[in-house]
């Protein structure tokens, strides 16, 4: 059975230094793997996605993450933290086999950024 | 571009009550939809999902149903609300490759009196 493990409920960073939200994930195959943020009475925003190719993926606000096939993780990062990035963040995996149309998403992790 | 629309924002209920929250999409064919419940400002929950026109699969035994009338249309219905049924409710679509997002609406905040 596919899962996503997000092992913090929350991370705190102060502005300027380097983030990163974790996430492991248990699917057969190859994944597909995604990041959303979510701010408060707002849907979920997709930020990044990887399928294939390089480990390293950059996305939206300048986040990236990290693919690591033998950890089975896709780690949430940025270089250099915003007071706006405080926000809810989930990690998502969906498998390849054709016809799986669900999203497995992870239960959360919100970031804190401090002033 | 896609947009998805969904209304109403917030809604207050009597238990007992019916209910009927809508999501529409545009600038695509043919999506996948899907209905989240969210609680508490956490984890979602999968209620159900539509891969085409009257085709609905349901995760979760409740009194919550799901219809999609049009292509691009999918509803969430109940004729008598709980007090368990108040959270944050999200519509999202996607293509029908999975190796593409899903796209979520702004939600609808139900609480239940």
């Amino acid at each position: 059975a596919q899962s996503v493990a997000q092992p913090e409920d929350q991370v705190n960073v102060a502005e300027g230094n380097p983030l990163t939200v974790k996430c492991t994930y248990s699917v057969s195959g190859n994944p597909y793997l995604f990041w959303y943020v979510q701010y408060p009475n707002r849907g979920l925003q997709f930020l990044l996605k990887y399928i294939t190719g390089d480990n390293l993926v950059k996305g939206s606000y300048g986040f990236e993450a990290e693919f690591n096939k033998s950890q089975t993780s896709f780690h949430l990062k940025k270089p250099s933290a915003l007071v706006s990035d405080s926000a809810l963040y989930f990690c998502a995996v969906r498998g390849p086999t054709s016809g799986t149309y669900k999203y497995i998403f992870g239960t959360g992790t919100r970031l804190k950024v401090l002033a | 571009s896609q947009t998805i629309h969904q209304w109403p924002a917030t809604l207050v209920q009597p238990v007992g009550s019916p209910l009927s929250l809508e999501c529409t999409v545009e600038g695509t064919s043919n999506p996948n939809l899907y209905w989240y419940r969210q609680a508490a400002g956490r984890g979602l929950q999968l209620l159900f999902y539509s891969v085409g026109i009257g085709q609905i699969s349901s995760e979760v035994p409740q009194n919550l149903s799901a219809s999609r009338p049009q292509d691009r249309q999918f509803i969430l219905s109940s004729k008598k609300l709980l007090l368990s049924d108040s959270g944050f409710y999200l519509c999202a679509w996607s293509g029908g490759n999975s190796n593409q997002p899903q796209h979520f609406g702004d939600g609808t905040r139900l609480s239940i009196l």
